[in-house]
């Protein structure tokens, strides 16, 4: 089955402090995506990231970077010196089932970047 | 990434009274778009599938003649809530599906049923 657990319900940092968010996952598939959004105070849904689960590399950009190892089933994130606005609701992702989009959504971190 | 708008972005209605939303693809012609609800401090959960030119595809448990799900042209999806309860009250969502299997999102509705 698929499953998207992300244990850290809220977490509160002061800025410029560096937080990682985790991200546990199951699925039945060999191959998948596994996605990142970021939900402000506004509501919409900002993506972040899509990674192919055959690219195993580490991904930075910016100030995010993505840690996956299959091997334990995780997708976790990093802010690095993270800022007030980068204060929001993440969600970790993975498709339902392959090839039709739908994703099933962890229950989401709250974060939360005090000045 | 696609652009996504939803429209109304708030509403307000009372219990018993159907409510539209509107969900376009203001740059990308999406054959695929889904409709997600969000109670507050919960997680997205998919309610359906809406294909462009077919019927929607719903999830288990979600009621298809109380969620009206049309999808008439490739830049829209409307979602109605038929007679609406306090307890459909919620944050809606909707995607639009690329051909890489990225979804982007619009702005959301906040309905709020008296």
């Amino acid at each position: 089955a698929q499953k998207v657990t992300q244990a850290q319900t809220e977490i509160s940092v002061v800025e410029k402090e560096d937080v990682t968010l985790d991200c546990v996952y199951e699925t039945r598939d060999t191959t998948y995506y596994l996605f990142w959004y970021k939900q402000p105070p506004s509501g919409e849904l900002v993506f972040l990231i899509r990674r192919n689960s055959f690219d195993e590399q580490n991904e930075i950009s910016g100030r995010y970077s993505w840690n996956f190892q299959k091997s334990t089933s995780s997708f976790n994130f990093t802010i690095t010196a993270s800022q007030v606005v980068d204060s929001a609701v993440y969600f970790c992702a993975l498709p339902l089932s392959s090839n039709t989009g739908k994703l099933i959504f962890g229950q989401g971190t709250t974060l939360q970047v005090k000045p | 990434g696609a652009v996504v708008s939803q429209h109304p972005s708030r509403v307000i209605c009372k219990s018993g009274t159907s409510v539209k939303i509107e969900c376009r693809s203001l740059d990308f012609q999406a054959t695929t778009m889904f409709w997600y609800r969000q109670f507050p401090k919960q997680s997205l959960m998919l309610m359906a599938t809406s294909n462009e030119g077919s019927k929607a595809t719903y999830e288990q448990g979600v009621e298809k003649d109380k969620f009206l799900i049309n999808h008439a042209s490739l830049t829209l999806s409307t979602l109605t809530v038929t007679s609406a309860h306090p307890e459909d009250s919620s944050f809606y969502i909707c995607s639009v599906l690329n051909s890489y299997n990225e979804q982007f999102f619009g702005p959301g509705t906040r309905l709020t049923v008296l």
